[in-house]
């Protein structure tokens, strides 16, 4: 059974536009929660992350949303650029995890020309 | 190098067939865990070190996988007869302290069983 749910296998945007990736979450005990971006051969790449007492964290382009009552995160790219074509990974940990992350099947993003 | 650094890259054996899979994690890092991907899926959890011991094996599948840690920094992930569903890119990651923070992840290992 998922943990971490994201239901968006693809995405395709146009470049300077705004790119939103969502992600959702049954297991109310998580309390932090991560995105990574993927390109291939290459491991995880951190972007940003939030933990369960805010809604909202910003880092420049990337600002990630929290819903804890609808167990729903996304996240915001703005503008998008072609360089953020990648795939994007949702994580979460806590309830008992000790740290570990409980990944997300991935969105991959096309950002176009 | 200042990331997490995990050799080999690439890793083609035989069924049947012994690995070992290296993990570097970044200087001063307390927490290294293991995780493992097939394709079209996230990274899975396998294994979390806290310093030197074994905090959480509970993402091992089953007995022929071991990881050891001995002196609190270089992991090494061991896998004993090997089988065609452990092809998978096996990925490391350190963190600081092990609490609600960023881990970092190397490129990880391509492992191929024929």
């Amino acid at each position: 059974d998922q943990q971490v749910k994201q239901n968006s296998p693809s995405l395709s945007v146009q470049e300077g536009r705004i790119s939103i990736l969502n992600c959702d979450y049954t297991n109310s005990m998580f309390d932090y929660f991560l995105w990574y971006k993927k390109y291939p051969a290459e491991g995880p790449t951190f972007l940003i992350s939030i933990s369960s007492i805010k809604d909202k964290n910003e880092d420049g382009r990337f600002t990630v949303f929290l819903n804890k009552s609808a167990k729903h995160l996304s996240l915001h790219i703005v503008p998008s650029q072609p360089g953020d074509s990648a795939v994007y990974f949702c994580a979460a940990s806590g309830g008992g995890s000790q740290g570990n992350l409980i990944f997300g099947k991935g969105t991959k993003l096309s950002v176009k020309p | 190098g200042a990331g997490v650094s995990q050799t080999p890259s690439n890793k083609v054996t035989e069924k049947g067939k012994y690995v070992e899979l290296r993990c570097d994690p970044i200087s001063g890092h307390t927490a290294l865990y293991w995780y493992r991907q097939s394709l079209g899926q996230g990274p899975e959890f396998l294994i979390y070190f806290q310093g030197t011991g074994a905090a959480d094996d509970s993402g091992l599948p089953n007995d022929r996988f071991f990881a050891v840690r001995p002196e609190g920094s270089v992991s090494t992930l061991k896998i004993q007869r090997t089988e065609r569903g452990d092809s998978a890119v096996y990925l490391c990651a350190s963190s600081p302290t092990g609490r609600s923070e960023p881990q970092h992840f190397g490129d990880g290992t391509r492992l191929s069983i024929l």
